[in-house]
């Protein structure tokens, strides 16, 4: 069964780090391009972050470009975003997504982690 | 605000169909045939419906149409259930932004 799984989601104070992973399986992970993808509390979705399988390639929105950083680990299935300088507006829910190959929608995505930025 | 543009809410009756557009620019929707539409209930993760504005994933059902003209894509969804009431996201490729969604639509079934 092809299944992403996110973890790392916590309470975190402004300006704290994070660092949220997703596992994959059930799939050729090294093949596919990863995406982050957020979801503030009753909000609609944004995306953060996309990589190429090879992590010769990558993206970042510009609302968190120079804070958030994204990584994989093919040996081990695993995407990674690491967060730092985190703001109140940062607050979400985070899915990774595998991208579907045609024209950067997502065709596979995880339950999401809870990120919360608060004092 | 979203770079696409969604109807915050729309309601059909079951059996009737109803449509769900999202407005963009040259520069993504009407550029590429790249929109995706996404089908999220209370709670969940969202679900591909409809991927390369008009291709629907293994297991969605045919009532699920999509199409574009101009810079606008429309998602259809005929013979309305009510298990199809979700809200409703479009996504498409941007060369700028890579990906860019709507802000989403509440579909209501009366």
């Amino acid at each position: 069964e092809v299944q992403l799984v996110e973890s790392g989601g916590v309470l975190v104070q402004p300006g704290g780090s994070l660092r949220l992973s997703c596992a994959a399986s059930g799939f050729s992970f090294s093949r596919y391009s990863m995406k982050w993808v957020r979801q503030a509390p009753g909000k609609g979705l944004e995306w953060v972050s996309h990589i190429t399988g090879s992590s010769s390639t990558i993206y970042y929105a510009d609302s968190v470009k120079g804070r958030f950083t994204v990584s994989r680990d093919n040996a081990k299935n695993s995407l990674y975003l690491q967060m730092n300088s985190l703001r109140d507006e940062d607050t979400a829910l985070y899915y990774c997504g595998r991208d579907s190959g045609y024209g950067g929608g997502i065709d596979v995505w995880g339950p999401g982690t809870m990120v919360t930025v608060s004092s | 605000q979203s770079a696409l543009t969604q109807p915050a809410s729309v309601s059909g009756s079951p059996g009737q169909s109803i449509t769900i557009s999202c407005a963009g620019t040259s520069s993504d929707v009407g550029g590429y045939n790249y929109v995706s539409w996404y089908q999220q209930n209370p709670g969940k993760a969202p679900k591909l419906m409809i991927y390369e504005v008009i291709n629907r994933p293994s297991g969605v059902s045919n009532r699920f149409s999509g199409s574009k003209s101009g810079n606008t894509a429309s998602l259809i969804i005929s013979g309305l259930q009510t298990e199809d009431e979700a809200h409703y996201y479009c996504s498409s490729y941007s060369p700028n932004r890579i990906l860019v969604f709507g802000g989403g639509t509440k579909l209501t079934v009366l």
